[in-house]
């Protein structure tokens, strides 16, 4: 079946570093692809999203490219801040509409 | 402000009391979830409902039950509590288009 992988946390970086959080899937198809940010405390919140190959999603300085050719949805900042402290989630949407999750990861920004 | 409200937000029961959660959404989306959440584990599917008077089991449906009341609203019932019960539990509705899903802001719920 479907299935996301995503780099295990915790990343920890300083403020105004470069992020990287991987995340690989496996699909049949052409799925969409997601990220979703959890601020301490709360909810997940949709940060960007991609719904086909080399589609770019962008949101509050974080990007990620949908590859089809390597099945990733990498998520990239250029200078994180400590208000991007959070649990990252990458997830895809299947052909019956369910989201599949990777189990998260936490970044933590030290100042 | 539209989304999805859960209640209560937090909840501390006795092993084999009973209690619902409570989930709404005003957004007129066909498609509701119930999803616990426990540490190191992400996100994991209780039940959801595809459209209005459709329910059906996620990844991890043992002991608990399921209404979808109305198109607004989606239950989420411990007949029995245990302590493995433990857990952030989240709501969340979807419209079925290219966009993801919309998060309640959880349940935190221990089971003593």
């Amino acid at each position: 079946g479907d299935s996301v992988t995503q780099m295990e946390g915790p990343v920890t970086l300083s403020e105004e570093a470069f992020l990287t959080i991987n995340c690989t899937y496996t699909a049949t198809g052409y799925p969409s692809l997601f990220w979703y940010v959890q601020y301490p405390g709360e909810g997940l919140q949709l940060l960007l999203k991609a719904t086909k190959a080399d589609d770019k999603g962008s949101n509050k300085g974080f990007e990620a490219t949908y590859r089809k050719e390597t099945t990733s949805f990498h998520l990239e900042k250029g200078s994180v801040q400590v208000s991007d402290s959070a649990v990252y989630f990458c997830a895809l949407k299947d052909s019956n509409y369910q989201l599949i999750w990777g189990a998260g990861t936490k970044l933590i920004i030290k100042p | 402000n539209a989304g999805v409200t859960q209640t209560p937000k937090f909840q501390v029961l006795k092993t084999g009391q009973s209690m619902t959660l409570q989930c709404a959404q005003d957004m007129n989306h066909n498609s509701m979830y119930w999803y616990r959440q426990d540490p190191g584990m992400g996100l994991r599917l209780i039940y959801y409902s595809a459209s209005e008077g459709t329910t059906d089991k996620g990844e991890v449906p043992n002991g608990y039950n399921v209404s979808r009341l109305n198109k607004r609203e989606f239950s989420l019932r411990l007949e029995s509590a245990a302590p493995s019960q433990t857990s952030v539990y989240f709501c969340a509705s979807f419209n079925g288009g290219g966009y993801g899903y919309t998060f309640g802001s959880g349940t935190r719920l221990t089971v003593v």
